[in-house]
């Protein structure tokens, strides 16, 4: 029972540069989200999805794209990575967003 | 803006103390409060959660206190232990648009000494 997996685990970025980052669940939730984490600022909503072909922005959309062809796949991509996008993001999923949160191991991206 | 405001941003406690950390909301359309706990190189992790129809739930021995009026809720960690030093997040949600959607808080940094 994997859970929400997250790859890659650690990138660096070269400014201007483009990448998606990976996340993939096996809990059929309905349900899928990314944040950033930075220092002092919390976990910050990017993008989340409420089912196949459903997403929509959160707090902090700008620079990135999401796509949600199947239950289990939501990717997120970096149009042109910038300094101000070195973060640490979290995939999430959860059966409705009224309940528990299963969180991926994170993927830590330095942009230089 | 944070929807959340979370305290305080770190705590130190003595083990065997009681730490507490506590929220502070705003929109009263929050219907669903949990708490993560986040572990130096993990995702975070629900803890514990409560909805606003209850003034109190504890697991064990972490305990959340929720006051409605006041708009503030807070985790108390009972007979705290050095395992218990993570970063936890106080976290809302609501529905907006016909979805549900959360917001964190900004986290706190608790270490127990022993």
């Amino acid at each position: 029972n994997a859970g929400v997996t997250q790859t890659p685990k650690f990138q660096v970025l070269k400014t201007g540069q483009s990448m998606t980052l990976q996340c993939a669940q096996d809990m059929n939730h309905e349900y899928m989200s990314w944040y950033r984490q930075d220092p002092g600022m919390g976990l910050r909503l990017i993008h989340y999805s409420v089912g196949a072909g459903i997403t929509d922005q959160g707090e902090v959309p700008n620079g990135y794209n999401v796509s949600r062809s199947t239950t289990e796949d939501f990717p997120l991509r970096l149009l042109s990575a910038a300094p101000s996008q070195t973060s640490v993001y979290f995939c999430a999923s959860s059966a409705d967003m009224n309940t528990e949160a299963f969180f991926g191991q994170g993927t830590r991206l330095t942009v230089v | 803006q944070q929807q959340v405001k979370q305290s305080p941003q770190s705590l130190i406690v003595q083990k065997g103390g009681i730490s507490i950390i506590n929220c502070a909301y705003e929109n009263t359309a929050f219907d669903y409060f949990p708490w993560y706990q986040q572990f130096p190189g993990k995702g975070p992790a629900l803890l514990i959660a409560i909805r606003p129809d209850v003034s109190e739930k504890k697991e064990g021995r972490f305990t959340i206190s929720f006051n409605k009026s006041a708009k503030q809720f807070s985790l108390h960690i009972m007979d705290s232990q050095p395992g218990d030093s993570a970063t936890y997040f106080c976290a809302a949600s609501w529905v907006s648009g016909g979805y549900q959607k959360v917001t964190f808080g900004t986290g706190t940094k608790l270490q127990v000494i022993p």
